[in-house]
């Protein structure tokens, strides 16, 4: 069965400092793979997509970057962590456009 | 561009009892797909339910069900014989039908709160 793995489950760091997310899936092929935030209290909101290897689409400018150096291995990134960039941060994947996608647990990250 | 719109922040329900979580949407797609997501307190999202536009047919799956309405853009969501552990935040989700459509696009939320 596929499995999503993501780490850390929570962060604190300086405002300034880099970033480095990451996510994990196992089981199955050349998913599409997702980076959302979510502000507390609120919806999600699609920060990155992927649909292949090296092949990465931004939905929302900003300081946040994303990899996928990997088939099944997606990462968020940033230089210099900014106040607003804390919140909840979901990877998930789906099987291709369309379908159920499936998430992980999660990273809340808090700025300081 | 599409947008879900949840109009209920709050809700509550008694154990056993049913509830209908209200969700609309805006598109000028014909062809999309529509879920359910429940995050409990532990944050994780999963997957409650799945409409495809072009089945009419509405999708159920044990205790829950939907309500779609393709003319009116509405898809409820109805919990019965609620329990508590369905007590989580509910997020409705739309998804386009082209083959190149990633964008998923979530309403706000509502929370469901379960009463014993």
């Amino acid at each position: 069965s596929q499995t999503i793995h993501q780490w850390p489950a929570t962060l604190v760091q300086p405002v300034g400092s880099p970033l480095s997310l990451e996510c994990t899936v196992e089981g199955t092929s050349n998913p599409n793979l997702y980076w959302y935030r979510q502000a507390a209290g609120r919806g999600l909101q699609l920060l990155f997509y992927s649909v292949g290897i090296g092949q990465i689409s931004s939905e929302v400018p900003q300081n946040l970057s994303a990899s996928r150096p990997q088939d099944r291995q997606f990462i968020l990134s940033s230089k210099k962590l900014l106040l607003s960039d804390s919140g909840f941060y979901l990877c998930a994947w789906s099987i291709s456009s369309n379908q159920p996608q499936h998430f992980g647990d999660g990273t809340r990250l808090s700025i300081l | 561009a599409q947008t879900v719109t949840q109009s209920q922040p709050e809700m509550s329900v008694q154990e056993a009892e049913t509830v209908t979580l209200s969700c609309t949407y805006d598109t000028s797609e014909s062809d999309y797909y529509l879920f359910w997501y429940k995050q409990p307190p532990s944050r994780q999202m999963i997957l409650v339910i799945r409409q495809e536009a072009y089945k009419q047919q509405n999708a159920t799956e044990n205790r829950f069900s939907v309500n779609f309405q393709k003319a009116a853009k509405s898809f409820s969501l109805k919990i019965s014989d609620s329990q508590l552990g369905d007590a989580a935040m509910y997020f409705c989700a739309y998804s386009g039908g082209l083959d190149n459509n990633n964008d998923m696009r979530f309403g706000a939320g509502t929370r469901l709160t379960v009463k014993p």
